[in-house]
């Protein structure tokens, strides 16, 4: 079975610092991956992904991930932090070529992670 | 292009009664799926479907039924409501196994 953690529950970073936002993954086989925000009181958003290709991926808002097969981890990262950048953070995972059917189509996600960008 | 909509945006409910979610998108994407979300759990899975007729169970399917008899159309139904039910529910859908489109969520609250 596929899964996904976020360690942190709250990441707290003041505005301009550079923001990090850990994900590791457990799947069989090559992963999908995949950051999504989600504002309060809205639906989630796509941020960016990993599918095959450069390690480090470059998403919307000025976010980028990198992928690391040997530590299965994806965070999310970004230069300089903004206060609107304050939202849930979800991680979520596919994994194609692990399963057959219907199955394989499966988008596991993390518990989220809260970021708080302090002014 | 109207993405995913989802309606009501919210719902109180009595426990026992029963009620439909309604999931469409335009997309022309064959998978589909709906989620829950509840504070500290995240987004858990209930039921997804592949295409017009294929449905199946995610990670939290008791309590809930769905069919799919298009490609545009995803409902949810809740057979008897329960105060456990009390959640966020979202639909989303993907062309492939690329990134899903989510809609603006259904807020319900069971009695």
């Amino acid at each position: 079975a596929q899964s996904v953690a976020q360690p942190e529950d709250q990441v707290n970073v003041a505005e301009g610092n550079p923001l990090t936002v850990k994900c590791t993954y457990s799947v069989s086989g090559n992963p999908y991956l995949f950051w999504y925000v989600q504002y309060p009181n809205r639906g989630l958003q796509f941020l960016l992904k990993y599918i095959t290709g450069d390690n480090l991926v470059k998403g919307s808002y000025g976010f980028e991930a990198e992928f690391n097969k040997s530590q299965t981890s994806f965070h999310l990262k970004k230069p300089s932090a903004l206060v609107s950048d304050s939202a849930l953070y979800f991680c979520a995972v596919r994994a194609p070529g692990a399963g057959s059917g219907a199955g394989s189509y499966q988008l596991t996600f993390g518990k989220g992670t809260k970021l708080s960008v302090i002014p | 292009n109207a993405g995913v909509t989802q309606t009501p945006k919210f719902q109180v409910l009595k426990t026992g009664q029963s009620m439909t979610l309604q999931c469409a998108q335009d997309m022309n994407h064959e998978y589909m799926s709906w989620y829950r979300q509840d504070p500290g759990m995240g987004l858990r899975l209930i039921h997804y479907s592949v295409g017009a007729g294929i449905t199946d169970q995610g990670e939290v399917p008791n309590g809930y039924n769905v069919s799919r008899s298009t490609t545009e159309d995803f409902p949810l139904r809740l057979l008897s409501a329960a105060p456990s039910q009390t959640s966020v529910y979202f639909c989303a859908s993907s062309h492939d196994y690329n990134e899903q489109f989510f809609g603006p969520g259904t807020r319900l609250t069971v009695l």
